[in-house]
């Protein structure tokens, strides 16, 4: 079994609120990454890291931003929350070794912004 | 986007093979195909992946075309528990890039 852990499971909040959702591995991995998935729809990746100290931007474009202080966390921040931030948003890690990119899924957040 | 091009939806008898084909055309030579699936919203769970030959592991088994352009992911005793949504990438960095894949639902 992965050990990559997303907390809350579940969040519903008030427009304008901040929040932050938690990311950590304790695999011991370079890589991290923030997907968002609303529901029925496809992942798209929003963030990502090599390590630590290094942030980059995913294929989709989000109001949220990230920081990677630590090797084993990765947590997203949204400023002032707003209803078009409701979905699904999945953490996931793989090891910089080797030739290939297995990643490890966290159970994801489902965010409602009411 | 997605470089890969994988049918909507597919039924299989449980207990039957599942087999899932996937073209990817624009594939290059360093890139490899790799298989994801999700469980009704759960987080992605890899399942397997190849360059050239043909692989196996204890969840599936890959077939890859000679040419690269298409492969088939083999679920060789299809259970109920194997209903999900399957991915199929071609992935040469470390990003990879989720198409709509295929939903397959394992009929008792």
């Amino acid at each position: 079994e992965a050990d990559i852990y997303q907390t809350p499971r579940y969040l519903v909040i008030g427009t304008g609120k901040k929040i932050t959702l938690e990311c950590s591995q304790t695999m011991g991995h370079d890589k991290m990454y923030w997907y968002q998935q609303d529901p029925g729809m496809e992942l798209h990746l929003i963030h990502y890291s090599y390590g630590v100290n290094s942030t980059e931007k995913g294929d989709l474009s989000s109001e949220s931003t990230v920081s990677r202080i630590r090797t084993e966390h990765f947590p997203l921040t949204l400023e002032s929350a707003r209803p078009s931030h409701t979905s699904q948003y999945l953490c996931a890690s793989s090891d910089i070794r080797g030739p290939y990119n297995e990643q490890f899924f966290g159970p994801g957040t489902r965010l409602t912004v009411l | 986007d997605a470089k890969t091009t994988q049918p909507t939806s597919m039924d299989c008898a449980e207990g039957r093979a599942a087999n899932l084909p996937c073209n990817h055309s624009t594939i290059s030579g360093n890139e490899y195909v790799y298989w994801y699936r999700q469980i009704h919203s759960q987080g992605p769970q890899y399942i397997i992946h190849g360059l050239k030959n043909n692989e196996t592991n204890e969840m599936a088994s890959l077939i890859i075309t000679e040419d690269r352009k298409s492969s088939t992911l083999i679920l060789p005793h299809a259970t109920l528990r194997d209903t999900a949504v399957y991915y199929c990438m071609e992935n040469g960095n470390e990003k990879l890039t989720f198409g709509t894949g295929t939903r397959l639902t394992i009929i008792p």
